[in-house]
């Protein structure tokens, strides 16, 4: 069965400081994987997602960044934190869409304070 | 208008009532819509899925679809308190290949 870990499971950062949140997939090869911020009390925003090694397409500007260094891998990244990027930032997968069904399925998310 | 918008609730039901949960999407052309359950602090989790006009079983759960008035809805039969949580709807888009669009989700809370 598929299994995808996040980490680190909360982070406590300040303003200005770099940030490197890291996701990986088990049991699948080649998903779709996808970037997600939930602000509290807010939807789901999508940030990036990828469909293959060094595929990345970002949906929002902002100062984050993504890459998918291997298959099972996705890294969100910042070089300097803002306070608007506070929030649980989750991480998805999906297989390769087939037909109509596009089921993504959650990491646990990495909730994200910064000070 | 929101592509996907959800009545934020809370919605309150009685222990063992039916809960119903709707969702109504901006584009004709979607083609898949899915249901998340998600507890507070945690991550969300995929309960149904349904592409088909009508309606879709499992177990306490069923999914109904009405591509004709945009609208799609959950209902929860003899709703439990661990059913409270924030139900979040998902809309497959047609053309926007694996991605989704989420509402900002229903709160249910289960009253005993």
């Amino acid at each position: 069965s598929q299994t995808i870990h996040q980490w680190p499971a909360t982070l406590v950062q300040p303003v200005g400081s770099p940030l490197s949140l890291e996701c990986t997939v088990e049991g699948t090869s080649n998903p779709n994987l996808y970037w997600y911020r939930q602000a509290a009390g807010r939807g789901l925003q999508l940030l990036f997602y990828s469909v293959g090694i060094g595929q990345i397409s970002s949906e929002v500007p902002q100062n984050l960044s993504a890459s998918r260094p291997q298959d099972r891998q996705f890294i969100l990244s910042s070089k300097k934190l803002l306070l608007s990027d506070s929030g649980f930032y989750l991480c998805a997968w999906s297989d390769s869409p087939r037909g109509y069904r596009n089921e993504q399925f959650f990491g646990p998310g990495t909730r994200l304070t910064v000070l | 208008q929101k592509e996907v918008e959800q009545n934020s609730g809370p919605l309150s039901v009685p222990e063992g009532a039916i809960a119903s949960l709707n969702c109504t999407y901006s584009d004709r052309g979607s083609q898949s819509f899915f249901w998340y359950r998600q507890y507070s602090g945690k991550s969300p989790e995929l309960i149904m899925f349904i592409y088909s006009n009508g309606d879709k079983e499992d177990g306490r759960f069923t999914a109904q679809l009405n591509k004709a008035s945009q609208y799609v809805s959950l209902l929860i039969r003899d709703s439990q308190p661990s059913d409270s949580a924030t139900y979040l709807c998902a809309v497959k888009r047609a053309g926007t290949a694996s991605k989704l669009t989420f509402g900002t989700g229903t709160r249910l809370q289960v009253t005993l």
